[in-house]
């Protein structure tokens, strides 16, 4: 099936800071990236949803000055906490949708990030 | 609202039985049903998916089962293995969109 990496696996970073996460589709090209959050023993929150070459669309409720996503190519789309809070400590998620009539999303590994 | 029921929350079954999870939905538009997979600490994994226009698919030890008219899909797991312990999250999307609106996942636990 699709690859879909995401980097870092885990970040551990201090109140105030900046933190990016990458997403990459690495054997296929996606037209459409998603981006979820996950908090312990729940379903996965849709945050985002980018295309390639666009402003991101963000959920009801997602700050999009805190949550930048950047989907700068076919395989590549960043999510950048920014002025990260202990509250921001999650587990984030990314998905890659290819084009055409494909309707499956393939999954990161996720990223599980802590603020102190 | 939750676009996508499912139930149960948890579910302990023996090794060699049969795990079943039932997912609802109400939007008769939704035309592609996956089901996920997924251990702690790991992203979502792709089981199997069905669509609308059949009742039933099996791959290996898992089948989706569909009734349109009931709007309701279920995931079986045959042969149940200790490995299959995980969380399970069923989903719906409709072609038009791109968003997967997902259940609330059943925790499987199957004990040897």
């Amino acid at each position: 099936g699709a690859v879909v990496s995401q980097h870092p696996s885990w970040v551990i970073c201090k109140s105030g800071t900046s933190v990016k996460i990458e997403c990459r589709s690495l054997d296929f090209q996606a037209t459409t990236m998603f981006w979820y959050r996950q908090f312990p023993k729940q379903s996965l929150m849709l945050m985002a949803t980018s295309n390639e070459g666009s402003k991101a669309t963000y959920e009801q409720g997602v700050e999009k000055d805190k949550f930048l996503i950047n989907h700068a190519s076919l395989t590549l789309s960043t999510l950048t906490v920014t002025s990260a809070h202990p509250e921001d400590s999650s587990f984030y998620i990314c998905s890659a949708r290819a084009g055409g009539n494909t309707d499956t999303q393939y999954f990161g590994p996720g990223t599980r990030l802590t603020v102190l | 609202q939750q676009q996508v029921k499912q139930s149960p929350q948890s579910l302990i079954v023996q090794k060699g039985g049969i795990s079943i999870i039932n997912c609802a939905y109400e939007n008769t538009a939704f035309d592609y049903f996956p089901w996920y997979q997924q251990f702690p600490g790991k992203g979502p994994a792709l089981l199997i998916a069905i669509r609308p226009d059949v009742s039933e698919k099996k791959e290996g030890r898992f089948t989706i089962s569909f009734n349109k008219s009931a709007k309701q899909f279920s995931l079986h797991i045959m042969d149940s293995q200790p490995g299959d312990s995980a969380t399970y999250f069923c989903a719906a999307s409709m072609r038009t969109g791109n968003q997967f609106y997902f259940g609330t996942g059943t925790s499987l636990t199957v004990i040897p």
